[in-house]
């Protein structure tokens, strides 16, 4: 069972606040990560799959940032909104194994 | 696109019941399908693995025989706990892939989850 911490486990930031936090995961053996996004009683929706050390994805004001040789991703938000609040997971896949391992993510909340 | 959907949402049965949790590919096919369960202020620990018309993977320490699971299509999954006991009460959820990436990069599309409660 891989080792995956993700910090902090909640964070309040106010409406228009940029934020970031973290996904650390076992370098040896990586091939992909995976972020989610994951709203009260709702699926969790995929973010981005990263797999290249360096690689900078982006959608809208999220982007996530991968370093597999120390073994972490950042994730960031900028101009945060409310509909930004939802918990965020990542899951790195380590080399020949498609199997996901999950932390406990990190719960976002926006006051407005 | 890429919706799935699970059904129930939530469940409460008797101690000693059996309980079936049905996943649904919507809009495409899916090869692999997992089962997740979630306990509070925990991960999402993985129960099983399961690609259509063969007998599902399980995780260490999941007993099979307990949570049964079929996969007999490309759009559905079935999760049934047999037997159901409270401390099996807990959030169950699933994903589908369709393996047009492969393997690890696959995305997997979740369910809403369903909320089974064991009295």
């Amino acid at each position: 069972i891989l080792n995956v911490e993700q910090s902090p486990q909640s964070l309040h930031v106010q409406e228009g606040d940029s934020t970031n936090f973290t996904c650390s995961f076992p370098s040896s053996n990586f091939y992909a990560l995976h972020w989610y996004r994951w709203e009260t009683a709702k699926s969790p929706e995929a973010l981005f799959v990263m797999t290249l050390n360096g690689d900078e994805k982006k959608k809208g004001r999220i982007s996530a940032t991968l370093n597999t040789k120390e073994g972490y991703s950042y994730l960031y938000i900028k101009g945060s909104q409310p509909e930004d609040s939802a918990t965020y997971l990542c899951a790195p896949a380590p080399f020949g194994n498609e199997k996901l391992t999950f932390g406990t993510g990190t719960r976002l909340t926006i006051i407005p | 696109g890429a919706v799935v959907s699970q059904h129930p949402s939530w469940v409460i049965c008797k101690s000693g019941t059996s309980v079936k949790i049905e996943c649904r590919s919507l809009d495409f096919q899916a090869t692999t399908m997992f089962w997740y369960r979630q306990f509070p202020k925990q991960s999402l620990m993985l129960m099983a693995t399961s690609n259509e018309g063969s007998k599902a993977t399980y995780e260490q320490g999941v007993e099979k025989d307990k949570f049964l699971i079929n996969h007999a299509s490309l759009t559905l999954s079935t999760l049934t706990v047999t037997s159901a006991h409270p401390e099996d009460s807990s959030f169950y959820i699933c994903s589908a892939t369709s393996g047009l990436a492969g393997g690890q990069t696959d995305t997997q599309y979740f369910g809403p989850g369903t909320r089974l409660t064991v009295l």
